[in-house]
C-alpha cells in the first residue's frame, strides 16, 4: 500500500524558515514532488527529487533520503503569500501520484 | 493560453442527478487524470487514461465514467449523484517524457450535490 505523512498545519513569522516533513513508505518509488496550493485554486509544481540530497530553486529548496523514505521542503525568507497547503506527493511508477494530505502554512506578520 | 482547462468551475445539482464535467489540455501531454479532494484536502486518483487507453481506475462507484475521445480530452459522467460526492474535482495532465515536471492541474470544480 502508500502511506504518506505530513503535519496538519504549521504556523511562521513572516521572513523566517518554515520545513516541512514528509514520509512515505510506497510500493515502488519514481521520484518524490512538492506542490503549493492556494486555497480555492489548483495545486502547482514546486519541485522534483528523485536522487538522494538537497534541490534549491529560490527561496524554496526540497531535500530527499530515499533510504529513510524522507523529504523535506525548506521555505525561507517567508512572505505572507507563501500562506497555502504544501502537498508531498509520491511517484510509484506508471504515471501514478500518491498524495499526502497536505501541511497547511500559516504566515503572520 | 497553454493551460489545463476544466468546465464548469462550479456545479450545483440535486441528488440523482447526472452531470458531467470536460476537461481540455493544450500542452500535447500523453496522459490525463481525474482527482478528487474531498473536505479534508485529500486528493485521490480517480483514472488515468494515456493516449486514450484507460491505465489508471482506482476504487470508485461505476456512477463514475471516465471517457477520453481523443488525448487532448478526458470528461468524467457521474450518474445518480449522491451527497458524498460533493467535492472538488482536478483534471491533470502529464508527459511520458518530462515526468519530472509532474502533472499539471486544471483550476478544479466544486460539485455540491443538495
Amino acid at each position: 500500500g502508500q502511506n504518506i505523512d505530513q503535519p496538519t498545519e504549521m504556523t511562521a513569522t513572516e521572513g523566517a524558515i518554515v520545513q516541512i516533513n514528509c514520509t512515505y513508505q510506497t510500493s515502488g518509488f519514481n521520484g518524490l514532488f512538492w506542490y503549493q496550493q492556494h486555497a480555492g485554486e489548483a495545486p502547482t509544481f514546486l519541485s522534483y527529487n528523485v536522487l538522494d540530497g538537497l534541490e534549491e530553486k529560490g527561496r524554496f529548496s526540497s531535500f530527499l533520503s530515499r533510504s529513510k523514505g524522507y523529504s523535506y521542503l525548506l521555505l525561507k525568507e517567508l512572505q505572507m503569500k507563501d500562506s497555502a497547503s504544501y502537498l508531498c506527493a509520491v511517484s510509484s511508477g506508471g504515471n501514478k501520484l500518491t498524495f499526502g494530505g497536505g501541511t497547511r502554512v500559516l504566515v503572520k506578520p | 493560453d497553454t493551460a489545463v482547462s476544466q468546465t464548469p468551475k462550479y456545479l450545483v445539482t440535486q441528488m440523482g442527478n447526472d452531470k458531467s464535467i470536460k476537461c481540455e489540455q493544450n500542452l500535447g501531454h500523453d496522459t490525463m487524470y481525474w482527482y478528487k479532494q474531498d473536505s479534508k484536502k485529500f486528493l485521490k486518483i480517480m483514472f488515468s487514461y494515456n493516449n486514450k487507453e484507460l491505465i489508471i481506475n482506482e476504487t470508485v462507484p461505476n456512477r463514475f465514467s471516465p471517457k477520453s475521445p481523443d488525448k487532448a480530452h478526458l470528461n468524467l459522467h457521474i450518474n445518480s449523484l449522491e451527497l458524498g460526492d460533493s467535492a472538488v474535482y482536478f483534471c491533470a495532465s502529464s508527459s511520458n517524457r518530462r515526468q519530472n515536471y509532474g502533472y499539471t492541474f486544471g483550476s478544479g470544480t466544486r460539485l455540491t450535490v443538495v
